[in-house]
């Protein structure tokens, strides 16, 4: 257990619908973040979040929505998506450790499997 | 930009055998590097790190030395067990704490 929870674990979807993907952190982190792993693929960086800021958006498609009410949880909006979507996709945390630094070991959840038909 | 560039997996052994995972990668200054694991079901999990040239990083048994002059940073292990079965991703730390570049990751399975 990471202390990093994911729901759901397993999402099918249309191309029309409209769907979120929810990360809850317990480890009083202040950083978190959003990965996209396809098969045969490096995980990429989606979204970054710092103190609930948006600092990092890897020029991802408005497609997904990020959204951090507050530093412990996430959500990842899906609207319209295509069939390449298709993906795991993990989010993260991480531990600031003074003067806007924050510790390179990141935590995982275990990742949402998304299906889009 | 950086990168990281693992053997092509997947990596299948018996039980006890000793095992090697490449990694290099191409960065700009001095990244720190990182070896995740991925458990069946599991979301990633940090296996060890090394902050700078020559450090070497050790955790359950597994150990990669940070190799500027090669830049490399091998996943060794003497003897494996069925329980290590999974991902291994390689990883650096660019332009900053937050930004990680992963590997493909390479899929091991160990057979009793």
């Amino acid at each position: 257990e990471t202390g990093v929870t994911q729901t759901p674990r397993h999402l099918v979807m249309g191309m029309t619908n409209k769907k979120s993907l929810k990360c809850e952190q317990h480890l009083g982190h202040n950083a978190m973040y959003w990965y996209k792993q396809s098969a045969k693929k490096p995980l990429e960086l989606m979204f970054v979040y710092n103190f609930k800021e948006q600092t990092e958006n890897n020029s991802v498609p408005s497609r997904f929505s990020p959204e951090c009410p507050n530093s412990s949880h996430l959500f990842l909006h899906l609207h319209t998506l295509q069939p390449e979507d298709s993906a795991l996709y993990l989010c993260a945390s991480s531990q600031e450790w003074g003067w806007g630094n924050f510790q390179e070991t990141q935590y995982f959840g275990p990742g949402t499997r998304l299906l889009v038909l | 930009g950086n990168s990281v560039t693992q053997m092509e997996g997947p990596v299948t052994l018996s039980e006890e055998a000793f095992l090697t995972i490449n990694c290099t990668y191409t960065a700009t200054g001095y990244p720190s590097l990182f070896w995740y694991v991925q458990y069946p079901g599991e979301g990633l999990q940090l296996l060890l790190k090394a902050t700078k040239a020559d450090d070497k990083g050790s955790n359950k048994g597994f150990e990669a030395t940070y190799r500027k002059e090669t830049t490399s940073f091998h996943l060794e292990k003497g003897s494996v067990q069925v329980s290590d079965s999974a991902v291994y991703f390689c990883a650096l730390s660019e332009g900053g704490a937050q930004k990680l570049v992963f590997g493909q990751g390479t899929r091991l399975t160990i057979n009793p």
